[in-house]
């Protein structure tokens, strides 16, 4: 039960956009539609930002969005800002476990 | 408004156990599910395992099976992670997270706060 391979850090200006890969296997990503994305903020809860591979929580700012081609899953982030700049973790369904990525941090230069 | 609280900071020994809870309120607490996530200082997020509010189905990763158990008390809408057999390597923050029923379907939309447990003799 491996860790889903996130890049240890991303960064961006304000007002540009970023992408975070989130790689896994067959056997979590690759075969069920079943990927999420969390925010941490340092000292806090995550919060939940993308669920089901693209879809946006009530209340998610619509410049985040996910997608998925194959075995790996991506968060943008369009038009950064200040308020952005926190952890990332997917999270992916594995058909008898769930598995968290390694966690991006992303900086917003 | 849905909110999970959970119980507070422990200070355990090496070999002890610990029993974080997690009460909910503001949803029916049997029509949905509660997942049990930790995150060690610096690290990153880890699953521990889930159970189903309703029937009380569980399920864990391979990783902590046999040193962590997941219950529930529906009169009291609160889940219980239980382990066992603590080490330094356990100290974190544990937290729970609400989910839908089914297992497969799982997306974490509300957290709770968080419980710091620190192993140290």
């Amino acid at each position: 039960q491996s860790a889903l391979t996130q890049p240890r850090s991303v960064s961006g200006s304000p007002g540009q956009s970023v992408t975070i890969s989130c790689t896994g296997t067959s056997s979590d990503i690759g075969g069920y539609n079943y990927v999420s994305w969390y925010q941490q903020h340092p000292g806090k809860a995550p919060k939940l930002m993308i669920y089901d591979v693209s879809k946006r929580p009530s209340g998610v700012p619509d410049r985040f969005s996910g997608s998925k081609s194959g075995n790996t899953a991506s968060l943008t982030i369009s038009g950064l800002q200040a308020e952005d700049e926190a952890d990332y973790y997917c999270f992916s369904y594995a058909g008898s476990h769930y598995v968290f990525g390694t966690g991006t941090k992303v900086t917003v230069l | 408004q849905v909110q999970l609280v959970q119980s507070g900071a422990e200070v355990k020994k090496p070999g002890a156990s610990v029993k974080v809870s997690c009460k909910a309120s503001g949803y029916t607490f049997t029509t949905y599910s509660i997942h049990w996530v930790r995150q060690a200082p610096g690290q990153r997020l880890e699953w521990m395992g889930w159970i189903n509010a309703g029937n009380g189905n569980t399920k864990y990763s391979q990783k902590f099976q046999g040193r962590v158990t997941i219950t529930r008390d529906t009169s009291a809408s609160i889940a219980y992670m239980e382990l066992s057999s603590l080490r330094s390597e356990d100290t974190a923050v544990y937290y729970c997270a609400r989910s839908s029923y089914d297992f497969w379907s799982g997306y974490l939309d509300y957290w709770g706060q968080g419980s710091l447990i620190t192993v140290s003799s």
